[in-house]
């Protein structure tokens, strides 16, 4: 067990809903990031937030956003769905800033979203 | 841009086998890389990580060296067991902030 929760751990949706992951990092893990793995774009980055303020962006649609709260678990929303954002996101957490040299990143086991 | 690619899979071997699975980088400046391992139903474990050139990881067996010059971190294991059955994912990361780039990830099938 990593310590990182996410819920729900499968979600069904249809098209042009909007849903919202939950995500509750290491107690102690400042640092959250969000991945989402799909069988035609692998394993992507899609954000991270460090102490509630985001920190880096990468490969995240418009119509995608997300927020860290004060109790530092964080959101996923992902609006107007369409059937290729079927995917499983992944939310990570680590202490950072220097998470990738002298931490390592924690993996939560995934959302599996399936939009019908 | 930064990418990784690493060898498709599936790679099916029998118990005891060595396992060799490739993987080059292209990146700017000096990148840290990793492999991650992810077992059937979990998220992503880091397996190892080298932080510098001619730097090797290892961990539970498993072993992979940084090589600047061939821009590779191939992970190799001398003995496999049918546990080792998982897919493994090779990444890189130029970012303190530990953003990561993954390769698209090998299935490891291990068979008795």
């Amino acid at each position: 067990d990593s310590g990182v929760t996410q819920t729900p751990k499968h979600l069904i949706t249809a098209t042009g809903q909007r849903v919202t992951l939950r995500c509750s990092p290491r107690s102690g893990d400042l640092s959250v990031y969000w991945y989402q793995q799909s069988l035609d774009q692998g394993l992507q980055f899609l954000i991270q937030y460090y102490n509630g303020e985001e920190r880096a962006k990468g490969n995240i649609l418009e119509r995608f956003s997300a927020q860290q709260f004060p109790d530092l678990h964080s959101e996923l929303n992902l609006s107007s769905l369409e059937l290729g954002d079927s995917a499983l996101y992944f939310c990570a957490s680590s202490v950072a800033p220097q998470a990738a040299t002298n931490e390592k990143l924690f993996f939560g086991s995934g959302t599996q979203l399936s939009v019908l | 841009g930064n990418s990784v690619t690493q060898m498709e899979g599936p790679v099916t071997l029998s118990e005891e086998a060595f396992l060799t699975i490739n993987c080059t980088y292209t990146a700017t400046g000096y990148p840290s890389l990793f492999w991650y391992v992810q077992y059937p139903g979990e998220g992503l474990q880091l397996l190892l990580k080298a932080t510098k050139a001619d730097d090797k990881g290892s961990n539970k067996g498993f072993e992979a060296t940084y090589r600047k010059e061939t821009t590779s971190f191939h992970l190799e294991k001398g003995s496999v067991q049918v546990s080792d059955s998982a897919v493994y994912f090779c990444a890189l990361s130029t970012d303190s902030w530990g953003k990561l780039q993954f390769g698209a990830g090998t299935q490891v099938v291990v068979t008795p």
